[in-house]
């Protein structure tokens, strides 16, 4: 149980464009799903905090406008790279958890992000 | 501001010895308390959660939590060379949407 998916896996693009990255908890419904970015060598960085249908918590330093994010459904969460530039190459990690009565995050495979 | 430390390593340990890995944390109202591994190029993977002051096992891992000395650790016995790997602590401070504040991590590599 608590398997949680991305999609895509990788992507490679180009600057200028923008690259959406899915996060889908399988076999539970997520209340709350967060985005992480890991640059390498580094630990994880909490970026936004989403919640189904309400405005994602954005951590400090991370721009809201470059980086959308929609979680429309209890199971699905979306996190919009806009005009991507080779600083943004990244490995992109979403997690969720259960609800009220957990606070265990389980986390998806990662995206790894590659502008050129 | 709410921090975790641990020791960035590489702990190195020989095959079938026991790996400890440490974790502080800075604030008193901190509830719950997990280990993530994490390997190169993936991503992390739950370990272990602990809740309450004392030891809790599962398998060849062990985490103690004391909380008035504001430390957690996880033990690792019988130490194979799969669990070499960066192992990661994370903590939540209550806030009411369970986010967790990791530690950089602590590289263990177990060698054969």
């Amino acid at each position: 149980g608590a398997v949680v998916s991305q999609h895509p896996s990788w992507v490679i693009c180009k600057s200028g464009t923008s690259v959406k990255i899915e996060c889908r908890s399988l076999d539970f419904q997520a209340t709350t799903m967060f985005w992480y970015r890991q640059f390498p060598k580094q630990s994880l960085m909490l970026m936004a905090t989403s919640n189904e249908g309400s405005k994602a918590t954005y951590e400090q330093g991370v721009e809201k406008d470059k980086f959308l994010i929609n979680h429309a459904s209890l199971t699905l969460s979306t996190l919009t790279v806009t005009s991507a530039h080779p600083e943004d190459s990244s490995f992109y990690i979403c997690s969720a958890h259960t609800g009220f009565s957990s606070d265990t995050q389980y986390f998806g495979p990662g995206t790894r992000l590659t502008v050129l | 501001q709410k921090e975790v430390e641990q020791n960035s390593g590489p702990l190195s340990v020989p095959e079938g010895a026991i790996a400890s890995l440490n974790c502080t944390y800075s604030d008193r109202g901190s509830q719950s308390f997990f280990w993530y591994r994490q390997y190169s190029g993936k991503s992390p993977e739950l370990i272990m959660s602990i809740y309450s002051n004392g030891d809790k096992e599962d398998g060849r891992f062990t985490a103690q939590l004391n909380k008035a000395s504001q430390y957690v650790s996880l033990l690792i016995r019988d130490s194979q060379p799969s669990d070499s790997a960066t192992y990661l602590c994370a903590v939540n401070y209550g806030g009411s949407q369970g986010n967790l504040i990791f530690g950089k991590g602590t590289k263990l590599s177990v060698k054969p």
